[in-house]
């Protein structure tokens, strides 16, 4: 059964600095993973999605990288601004069709 | 484009009450995925629909029920409601399933006394 995990639950950082956030999975057998962000009460959005074949994506600040054979995702954010702070989420799915297993996140606060 | 909506918004059921919740996809999308977000649990997969068919199923109670119509509007039904059905209920759509890039709706909150 696939558990994905993500440590820290929550991370506080001031302005500016580059960090790393966490996500580890117990099945390597994954289609894709993807990292989404959450604001307090609204919905996810899309963030990065890694095929299983690649090894990273970046889109804008954001970096993320798949180690398959380890079971690990990093999400690397450059530059932090406060408007970063909110909820990061990771998840696989294990083939095109299947359903999606979401990790319980890491709550991110960027202080000014 | 338009982005994913829910209605209702917000909804307060008494326990045994049943709901029904809607979800309208971007235009184009065919699968429509269905999700609870509790603070114990986290986010959980439902259930998926694509082209009218539940393609997928996570695991909870019967009492949780969905379909698509052909339109690719979906409906969420909870029978016989408990106090652990309050959420977070969120529904996301892509044009081809829960491994393609997903669009969220902005959810819809239950609250059942």
């Amino acid at each position: 059964k696939q558990e994905v995990t993500q440590i820290p639950a929550a991370l506080s950082v001031p302005e500016g600095e580059n960090l790393v956030l966490n996500c580890s999975f117990t099945d390597s057998a994954i289609y894709n993973l993807q990292w989404f962000r959450q604001d307090p009460g609204k919905g996810l959005t899309s963030l990065l999605l890694i095929q299983s074949s690649q090894r990273e994506q970046t889109s804008g600040r954001l970096n993320a990288s798949l180690d398959k054979s380890s079971g690990r995702s990093t999400l690397y954010i450059a530059a932090s601004q406060p408007g970063d702070s909110a909820t990061y989420l990771c998840a696989v799915s294990k083939s095109s069709a299947s359903k999606i297993i979401f990790g319980s996140g890491t709550r991110l606060s960027i202080r000014p | 484009k338009a982005g994913v909506t829910q209605t209702p918004r917000y909804l307060i059921k008494t326990r045994g009450q049943q709901v029904t919740l809607s979800c309208s996809p971007i235009s184009g999308h065919r699968s429509v995925s269905w999700y609870q977000q509790t603070p114990g649990q986290g986010l959980q997969f439902l259930f998926e629909y694509f082209s009218e068919t539940q393609r997928n199923k996570g695991n909870f109670p019967g009492r949780f029920s969905g379909r698509q119509f052909s339109n690719s509007r979906s409906e969420m039904n909870v029978s016989t409601l408990e106090l652990g059905d309050s959420a977070l209920y969120l529904c996301a759509s892509s044009e081809a399933g829960v491994s393609y890039e997903q669009y969220f709706g902005p959810g819809t909150r239950l609250t059942v006394t």
